[in-house]
């Protein structure tokens, strides 16, 4: 069946411009969630989603970072006024999920962020 | 704090020699522990997990980690090493409770011919 999809591939972006990132989990999975991966950072988590809410935002790295679920499906990750640092891979996953965690997640191919 | 470790964010061996990739966590509680791969500009593949059924865990390509509580860890091995298993490999947890992955600092493993 159909993986994680995730577009666009790759974006390059000027400074002070908003962007938005798109992810489309396994048709099934209720949870979803965004990661970060970057030189200097590693991989960090962002948000996670169960349904259409969010129970847990404690990676959004700055209020210029939003996220939204709409029909338990397809997210959106929005960047406002994207700063240098903010180039990065953006990775979404979904997972069937359970109550006390463990569930197995499935990666996208990312989104590759390049703000000049 | 709860956080996992490698230990070596590069490991390089000869093809057919045994690869060892070493993942520590640090919890009071033990959790669900995961191993990832990442090839060049791909997203990450899950090559096992441990959720507590068994302490010597099978995945795919070959792999199995094993889950130790005394040391605190999960570390990963393949007894023969193929040219096609240099990636990059990242140990994660859930920790009891939380749903989000933290992942270690990952681990590059390159083979030599």
């Amino acid at each position: 069946g159909a993986g994680v999809s995730q577009s666009p591939s790759n974006k390059v972006t000027e400074k002070g411009k908003d962007v938005e990132l798109r992810c489309d989990p396994i048709s099934g999975h209720t949870a979803l969630y965004w990661y970060r991966q970057s030189l200097g950072q590693g991989l960090e988590f962002l948000i996670y989603f169960q349904g259409n809410s969010a129970p847990d935002k404690s990676g959004l790295p700055s209020d210029r970072f939003s996220a939204e679920r709409t029909g338990g499906s397809v997210s959106t990750l929005t960047i406002q006024r994207t700063q240098q640092e903010d180039s990065a891979v953006y990775l979404c996953a979904s997972s069937l999920v359970g109550s006390a965690g463990g569930a197995e997640q499935y990666f996208g191919p990312g989104t590759r962020l390049t703000v000049t | 704090a709860q956080s996992v470790t490698q230990l070596g964010s590069h490991v390089s061996v000869s093809e057919g020699a045994l690869v060892l990739l070493r993942c520590n966590y640090s919890s009071s509680v033990p959790p669900y522990l995961f191993w990832y791969v990442q090839y060049p500009n791909q997203g990450l593949q899950l090559l096992l997990k441990y959720t507590s059924a068994a302490t010597l865990v099978k995945g795919i390509n070959g792999f199995e980690a094993e889950f130790k509580k005394s040391e605190t860890s999960f570390h990963l091995t393949k007894p023969s090493a193929h040219m096609s298993d240099a990636a990059e490999y990242f140990c994660a947890v859930s920790f009891q409770g939380a749903q989000k992955l933290v992942f270690g600092q990952g681990t590059r493993l390159t083979i030599n011919p």
